[in-house]
């Protein structure tokens, strides 16, 4: 089946620590996308990629990073800049060109120790 | 400032009525529009869309409508069916623009 794939669903982080949120598709999609939930507000815009190699800044992008080596796969790493991490992450994907709706993964939630 | 608002945070309805959800904007670019329904600890489900030069779209139970004068949208879904509680959220985007969600609505049926 074609979709969206988020791991872990769960994951913890220290203080001072880096952690990486894996995000993979097999949907063909050229654009990939990092957002943030918090309790009460919309998602948030990372990070986006319209295309391998190449990457943008969201609303919120202090504190995160990414890469976009393959088109498969947009890794986030919320560094120890990130002051408040904890918070819903959800990845998507669409097709490139107008009016293309995003498809989301199931989300990593992230807590802090 | 938000750009995309949803006033009601959560929403009560009977199964088998009507369950209207509002959405305004305050970017008049924003041309194309989207309503996602999202379950808890899953991401949300891409439901139905709308672009500016219509004012109705309808897939099944689920019919979204825009005003566009009013920078106003709606989804509405009849009958509505246990299995539709959730949190629903509308995204609104401009040419060549990112997606600006909303808040979100919890909807609740009611058997």
């Amino acid at each position: 089946d074609g979709g969206i794939t988020q791991s872990p669903k769960y994951l913890f982080r220290k203080e001072g620590q880096n952690v990486t949120l894996s995000c993979e598709q097999n949907l063909n999609h050229d654009a990939m996308y990092w957002y943030r939930q918090d309790p009460g507000q919309g998602l948030r815009l990372i990070y986006y990629s319209q295309i391998v190699n190449d990457f943008q800044k969201g609303d919120i992008a202090e504190g995160y990073s990414v890469s976009r080596e393959k088109k498969e796969s947009f890794p986030l790493t919320v560094t120890s800049a990130q002051k408040n991490p904890t918070a819903f992450y959800l990845c998507a994907s669409s097709g490139t060109g107008d009016n293309q709706p995003q498809h989301f993964g199931d989300g990593t939630r992230l807590s802090i120790l | 400032d938000q750009q995309v608002k949803q006033n009601s945070p959560s929403l009560s309805v009977q199964e088998g009525r009507i369950s209207i959800l509002n959405c305004d904007y305050t970017n008049s670019m924003f041309d194309y529009f989207l309503w996602y329904k999202k379950y808890p600890a899953e991401g949300p489900t891409f439901l139905i869309s709308i672009s500016s030069i219509k004012d109705k779209n309808e897939d099944g139970r689920f019919t979204v409508f825009l005003n566009k004068s009013a920078k106003h949208l709606s989804l509405h879904i009849v009958p509505s069916q246990p299995g539709d509680s959730a949190v629903y959220f509308c995204a609104a985007a401009g040419y060549g623009q990112n997606f600006v969600f909303g808040p979100g609505t919890r909807l609740s049926v009611l058997p």
